[in-house]
């Protein structure tokens, strides 16, 4: 079946420019993550949809970052005004987000979008 | 200090070798474990949960030690396709899942 999809693949935008990325997770889904790769850096967490609703957003950078979900299926990410220490690569993952189990839920990821702020 | 720690690496070894990363966590109400591989310029893919008996896959076990809050990966009769960064990746419950920066692994012929 379909896997974790995400747009654009790239994205090259200048400073202080509005960026959205987008996410289709896996059909029936209900989990959403969204994720930060910084150059040879770990995962940085950013935020989780359980449906539309998004429990815990403390881990969005800054108030220049928001996300939403809509129809507990796509979701959107949006940088505003663009610096260039938002220059990574944002991953979003999708898992069953079966109650109970979350913790152990096999999260699986896009091919995400690498996005350049120059 | 980091929520979870790995040796950066890199690891270089010939093929057919083992070889051990560790990775130590410093939340206590971790839950859950899982070892994640990640090819260049790929997402990362699940490789193994880790359970505290320990549980093995082929050529890849995975331990947990909770006294000393640490896991392991041992890669066995390493090959040429096990060249990826492996991330650990702990759960302190619900969605809050911690990555570590990740072991890289470079398997020679």
């Amino acid at each position: 079946g379909a896997g974790v999809s995400q747009s654009p693949s790239n994205k090259v935008t200048e400073k202080g420019k509005d960026v959205e990325l987008r996410c289709d997770p896996i059909s029936g889904h209900t989990a959403l993550y969204w994720y930060r790769q910084s150059l040879g850096q770990g995962l940085e967490f950013l935020i989780y949809f359980q449906g539309n609703s998004a429990p815990d957003k403390s881990g969005l950078p800054s108030d220049r970052f928001s996300a939403e979900r809509t129809g507990g299926s796509v979701s959107t990410l949006t940088i505003q005004r663009t610096q260039q220490e938002d220059s990574a690569v944002y991953l979003c993952a999708s898992s069953m987000g079966l109650a109970g189990v979350l913790s152990t839920d096999t999260q699986y990821f896009g091919p995400g979008t690498r996005l350049t702020v120059l | 200090r980091k929520e979870v720690e790995q040796d950066p690496g890199p690891f270089n070894v010939p093929e057919g070798a083992t070889v051990a990363f560790n990775c130590t966590y410093s939340n206590s109400a971790s839950q859950s474990f899982f070892w994640y591989r990640q090819d260049c310029r790929k997402e990362p893919k699940l490789l193994m949960s880790v359970y505290s008996s320990g549980n093995e896959d082929g050529r890849f076990t995975a331990q947990l030690n909770r006294a000393s809050q640490y896991i392991s990966l041992l890669i066995r009769d390493s090959k040429l396709s096990d060249s990826a960064t492996y991330l650990c990746v702990s759960n302190t419950g619900g969605f809050k899942t911690i990555f570590g920066a990740g072991t890289r692994l470079f398997v020679k012929a």
